[in-house]
C-alpha cells in the first residue's frame, strides 16, 4: 500500500554539477507528473508521462531539465549544471489515466535541492 | 491565463477558533477546484474538492463551496486544532489538461 516514493529525500549540489531525482510512483498508476515548489511558493507544473510517453513538457524552464520514464514505471528528473535558482523542492504525483484520476494526483514528499 | 490567489500568511489562531482562508481563481473555463494540505515534513495530500459550480467540498471538518459568480472557493473550518497546523495550497485542474495551478500556500499555525 505505498504511496508516491521519491528519492533522495534532500540533495546539496555545487553550482554547475548534475543531479538525478527518481520517483517511484503508486503501482498501477499510468500517469505522472512532476512539480518544483520554490521556497514559499505553490508547486508549478513541469512534466507529465503517460506510462513512457513524455506527452506534456511545457513546464520545464530550460533545455538542463530533462526527464524520463523508459519503463512506464519510475521516472527521473536530471538536471544538467545545477544553477543557484533551480534550488527547490521537486515534487512527483501519479494518478490513474487522465480520464479515470477524477483530477486527483497523489503526491510524493519531494525532494528538496539545494545548489550552492 | 487561468491562477490561483489566495491569502497570504502566516494565519496565527488559538484553538477552537473559527478559520477562513481565502480563494479565488482566474479561469477561462470551467475547471474542478480543490484545496491541498502540506503537514510538517510530509507531501501533499487532497484535503477536499469541488467539481462545479455551487458544489460544497467537505473533509476533516473543512469545507469549502465553488463560488462561479465570485469567482471564489473559500476554507473554513468552524474549531481548529494544533493539527490543523500546516500549509494550505488552493488550486484548479481541468478535466482535460495534465496540470494543477496552485496558488502560493497559506501557512496556518494554531496556539493551544
Amino acid at each position: 500500500g505505498a504511496g508516491v516514493s521519491q528519492s533522495p529525500r534532500y540533495k546539496v549540489a555545487k553550482r554547475g554539477q548534475d543531479v538525478a531525482l527518481r520517483c517511484d510512483p503508486i503501482s498501477g498508476h499510468v500517469s505522472l507528473f512532476w512539480y518544483q515548489q520554490a521556497l514559499g511558493q505553490g508547486p508549478e507544473f513541469l512534466t507529465y508521462f503517460q506510462n513512457e510517453a513524455q506527452l506534456d513538457k511545457s513546464g520545464l524552464p530550460s533545455d538542463r531539465f530533462f526527464a524520463e520514464r523508459p519503463e512506464g514505471s519510475v521516472s527521473t528528473l536530471k538536471i544538467q549544471r545545477t544553477q543557484q535558482e533551480d534550488s527547490a523542492v521537486y515534487l512527483c504525483a501519479s494518478s490513474l489515466p487522465l480520464r479515470l484520476a477524477k483530477n486527483e494526483q497523489f503526491f510524493g514528499p519531494g525532494t528538496r535541492l539545494t545548489v550552492l | 491565463g487561468d491562477s490561483v490567489t489566495q491569502m497570504e500568511g502566516p494565519v496565527t489562531l488559538s484553538e477552537e477558533a473559527f478559520l477562513t482562508i481565502n480563494c479565488t481563481y482566474t479561469a477561462t473555463g470551467y475547471p474542478s477546484l480543490f484545496w491541498y494540505v502540506q503537514y510538517p515534513g510530509e507531501g501533499l495530500q487532497l484535503l477536499l474538492k469541488a467539481t462545479k459550480a455551487d458544489d460544497k467540498g467537505s473533509n476533516k471538518g473543512f469545507e469549502a463551496t465553488y463560488r462561479k459568480e465570485t469567482t471564489s472557493f473559500h476554507l473554513e473550518k468552524g474549531s481548529v486544532q494544533v493539527s490543523d497546523s500546516a500549509v494550505y495550497f488552493c488550486a484548479l485542474k481541468y478535466s482535460s489538461a495534465s496540470k494543477i495551478i496552485f496558488g502560493s500556500g497559506t501557512r496556518l499555525s494554531i496556539r493551544p
